[in-house]
């Protein structure tokens, strides 16, 4: 089975540009995660969608930070304009459903997406 | 709101050494508990996870950890390190009473094995 895949892997640009990540989660996963980990720290929940919804985006930053999922399968994360503190890793990650009270289902997570802004 | 404190942003041992790797967490109720593995350059990989069964969890790679309620703790162990064990660790929680799978993620602690 295929895992989360996602592109690029690193990317650098300036400060004012903007920068789209791509995410491909798991065969019929319905639950997809965007997490940004600064140098550092753990990693931090910015998006989770739940086919092409969005469930939670509390600590997206929406004035920057824009993500879509059209037709409940890959992802796309931007960020426009890029500021110095968006240098991090961004992953993504899948679930299969969303867990309900009493159970949990595990997080994939792919190899993220490496961006410094200079 | 919950959250996990990882003590110790760098551990090191010595190979065939016993690792600790200490998490705490905070909640009124507990949560399902999670330690996960992060190599350089790789995503996180689930190594074991409590999910108010069994107390003692095992996970992969000989890894395992307690949860303990009355220390709000989950230290994660290994009795021997392997050079192949250096990488961050993390330690996350979510919510047993939610819908959600939301995790909440510890800073991390990087494992450093020496020969």
């Amino acid at each position: 089975e295929a895992g989360v895949a996602q592109s690029p892997r690193y990317k650098i640009i300036e400060k004012r540009q903007s920068v789209a990540f791509w995410c491909n989660p798991i065969s019929g996963h319905a639950t997809l995660y965007w997490y940004q980990q600064i140098l550092g720290q753990g990693p931090k929940l910015l998006i989770q969608f739940q086919n092409n919804g969005v469930v939670d985006d509390s600590q997206l930053p929406k004035d920057r930070f824009s993500a879509e999922r059209l037709k409940g399968v890959d992802s796309t994360l931007k960020i426009q304009p890029a500021k110095l503190e968006d240098s991090a890793v961004y992953l993504c990650a899948s679930s299969s459903k969303r867990g309900s009270v009493g159970s949990y289902n595990e997080q994939f997570f792919g190899p993220g997406t490496r961006l410094t802004v200079l | 709101a919950q959250s996990v404190t990882q003590l110790g942003s760098h551990v090191s041992v010595s190979e065939g050494a016993l690792v600790l790797l200490r998490c705490n967490y905070s909640s009124s109720v507990p949560p399902y508990l999670f330690w996960y593995v992060q190599y350089p350059n790789q995503g996180l990989q689930l190594l074991l996870k409590y999910t108010s069964a069994a107390t003692l969890v095992k996970g992969i790679n000989g890894f395992e950890a307690e949860f303990k309620k009355s220390e709000t703790s989950f230290h994660l162990t290994k009795p021997s390190a392997h050079m192949s064990d250096a990488a961050e660790y993390f330690c996350a929680v979510t919510p047993q009473n939610s819908g959600y799978s939301t995790l909440t993620f510890g800073k991390g602690t990087m494992l450093l094995v020496s020969p």
